[in-house]
């Protein structure tokens, strides 16, 4: 059953604390990115990488960070600098470059307090 | 300028109406053209794309591309309760990242 996972569904942390999302496909897809949804904002993006041991920062990298070790996983580091870190996180993987097609994982709701 | 704007509703509409949601975009180099749907407390699916200019037709779905003055829109004909969901319009330049509008929120009335 091919698929984005992205767990937990339902993440809550203390202010000043680093807290890592993961993110896994069995597509065999070489791109992977992080987007972060707030009410009214649509999809920013985090980070995004075209393959292993490669990533690029997106709209709003600052206090975020991520890597890349394997295909299959993408985690994402939400770190205390990140000033409003409470969001909906969703993951999504492509066949990368020239393809249009982006997979969204169910997401993460991180509420930090 | 945001590179896609998008009215974020909300939209109410009966059951059965035809439904347009439309975005513009700004930079007349983006190739493709998305649309997805996102449940509530859900990750967006792709529901519809377009390369080109024209009309292409899925099902009770259609997507038009204008790129001549960048607008975008997706019509939803004989609507269900099931179609309530925000939809996302997203564009890329090919190889680069992708850009989504805001969302609109969208509830059919049965």
């Amino acid at each position: 059953d091919g698929g984005i996972t992205q767990s937990p569904k339902y993440l809550f942390r203390k202010e000043g604390q680093n807290v890592t999302l993961s993110c896994e496909q069995n597509l065999n897809h070489d791109a992977m990115y992080w987007y972060r949804q707030d009410p009214g904002q649509g999809l920013r993006l985090i980070y995004y990488s075209q393959i292993v041991n490669d990533f690029q920062k997106g709209d709003i990298a600052e206090g975020y960070s991520v890597s890349r070790e394997k295909k299959e996983s993408f985690p994402l580091t939400v770190t205390s600098a990140q000033k409003n870190p409470t969001a909906f996180y969703l993951c999504a993987s492509g066949r990368g470059q020239g393809d249009y097609e982006q997979y969204f994982g169910p997401g993460t709701r991180l509420t930090v307090t | 300028q945001k590179e896609v704007e998008q009215d974020p509703g909300p939209l109410s509409v009966p059951e059965g109406a035809i439904v347009s949601l439309n975005c513009t975009y700004s930079n007349s180099a983006f190739q493709y053209f998305m649309w997805y749907r996102q449940y509530s407390r859900k990750g967006p699916e792709l529901l519809m794309y377009t390369y080109s200019s024209g009309n292409k037709e899925d099902g009770r779905f259609t997507a038009q591309v204008d790129k001549s003055s960048k607008y975008i829109s997706l019509f939803i004909r004989d609507s269900q309760p099931s179609d309530s969901a925000t939809y996302l319009c997203a564009t890329q330049i090919t190889g680069n990242q992708f850009y989504f509008g805001t969302g609109t929120s969208l509830t059919v009335i049965p």
